[in-house]
């Protein structure tokens, strides 16, 4: 099972905010990541560090740490945000990295 | 712009072996980490195993150690993944991907080649 835990699903209305949460006792120093899949694709890095974004991510993702959580939280939620999305961690020895179970977000 | 492109894979009976690659270009391969990162049918990411730069650090998630080996060839910008002793719960989309430092404690795997599908079955 994973270390990491995240809500299974939550939906969304169109053009509101959505908050994924990532609980665990992983961060230990380093900060989560995420990433959006869609189906029948590769992951895709949204949001690193507390809160940073890739070239070519919109700044309606970004991302926090606090205590033992991670949030992913998306602002004026568009339909391409259909996704699963997955927090992960890499541990502090650089020796793993874990992935939360993944939340699916609908957007109504 | 770094591009990952995987190849290999397929199905294969149990006990059976099978090396994915994963050819990277547009990017300075030799300076990434790189890791392979495996999803089940209808489940979520699982990582798989690591490999340092240099190709002289390997970790493994337990599920694998013993079976599974990741090594590179940083001449040829190529990854790979030998897989032996397959068993039905290896079955999965294998993906590639890269590990970038964004500075303290911020780390990312930022490139994803496109997947590659293993079906372990007899």
């Amino acid at each position: 099972s994973s270390e990491l835990t995240q809500d299974p699903a939550v939906s969304v209305a169109l053009g509101q905010t959505v908050r994924i949460t990532c609980q665990g006792d992983s961060f230990r120093g380093n900060s989560a990541s995420w990433y959006q899949q869609k189906p029948g694709q590769a992951p895709l890095l949204v949001v690193y560090g507390a809160n940073s974004r890739p070239s070519g991510i919109p700044d309606r993702f970004f991302g926090s740490d606090s205590g033992n959580t991670a949030s992913l939280t998306i602002t004026g939620a568009q339909v391409d945000d259909e996704a699963d999305y997955y927090c992960g961690f890499r541990d502090r020895s650089g020796n793993h990295w874990v992935f939360g179970g993944g939340t699916k977000v609908t957007v109504l | 712009e770094g591009l990952l492109v995987q190849s290999g894979g397929g199905s294969v009976q149990p006990g059976g072996s099978l090396r994915l690659s994963c050819a990277a270009s547009g990017l300075d391969f030799g300076s990434y980490w790189m890791h392979w990162v495996r999803q089940a049918p209808g489940k979520g990411l699982l990582w798989v195993s690591r490999i340092t730069g240099d190709g002289g650090g390997t970790t493994y998630v337990d599920s694998v150690k013993g079976r599974f080996t990741v090594f590179r060839d940083n001449a040829r910008n190529t990854l790979h993944l030998q897989m032996t002793s397959l068993r039905a719960e290896d079955t999965a989309i294998y993906f590639c991907a890269t590990e970038r430092y964004f500075g303290p404690g911020n780390f990312g795997l930022d490139y994803w080649g496109q997947g590659t599908p293993v079906t372990v079955s007899s």
